[in-house]
């Protein structure tokens, strides 16, 4: 079994909808986790941290549940700009370590 | 601000040769990870680097594959000799100062062995 496993899509949904993900992780010493996003032909990039409380940056906002070992991600009011592939990120602690799901591809259209 | 740097950033090359990807991380960061990513394993961390030494190479494959880091401006992953298999993009990325827990990827190496 994959320590981070995402259901790899794709999700079509239509601009302005909103789109959630979830992802979930086998290791319970997993501490920290986050969103990457990577483009098409392109490197990922920080989408944003998960922090244990829930948090939000602008239209999105990632949740981690340490109960159910699963951490989640909410786009609201989707942008065609948001089109690309999401990766959820699970790193141990103390440890350099990022282990990366294989990633949610999702196209929004118009 | 210059991000991590990576050469070649594509590679076409024959079974059996030897390929080097080379790697300069963001100055002042001190931990370097090299990952590959292909679309039925997804991304897969090979080896990473704490101020110059290697801490983890438990992901590189085989024998094969070996990767340095000389001086903290500078690493390289080499294959030899590449298999077909071996084609793949080979991400460096960095980490440390004040990007706290975030790592910052370079473009990546396109590398197909035919």
């Amino acid at each position: 079994r994959k320590e981070v496993e995402q259901d790899p899509g794709p999700f079509n949904v239509p601009e302005g909808a909103t789109v959630a993900f979830n992802c979930t992780y086998s290791n319970s010493a997993s501490q920290s986790f986050f969103w990457y996003r990577q483009d098409c032909r392109k490197e990922p990039k920080l989408l944003m941290s998960v922090y244990s409380s829930g948090n939000e940056d602008g239209r999105f906002t990632a949740q981690l549940n340490r109960a159910s070992q699963y951490i989640s991600l909410l786009i609201r009011d989707s942008k065609l700009s948001d089109s690309a592939t999401y990766l959820c990120v699970g790193r141990g602690f103390g440890n350099e370590k990022l282990t990366f799901g294989t990633g949610t591809r999702l196209t929004i259209i118009p | 601000d210059a991000g991590v740097i990576q050469s070649p950033r594509h590679e076409v090359t024959e079974m059996g040769q030897e390929v080097t990807l080379r790697c300069k991380p963001i100055s002042g960061h001190n931990s370097l990870f090299w990952y590959r990513q292909t679309m039925m394993r997804g991304l897969e961390l090979l080896i990473y680097f704490n101020n110059n030494v290697p801490i983890d190479d438990s992901g590189m494959p085989e024998d094969r594959f070996s990767a340095k880091m000389p001086n903290a401006s500078f690493s390289t992953l080499k294959i030899q000799p590449s298999e077909p298999r071996d084609s793949a993009v080979y991400f460096c990325a960095s980490r440390g100062g004040f990007s706290g827990n975030t790592i910052y990827f370079g473009e990546g190496s396109w590398l197909t062995v035919v």
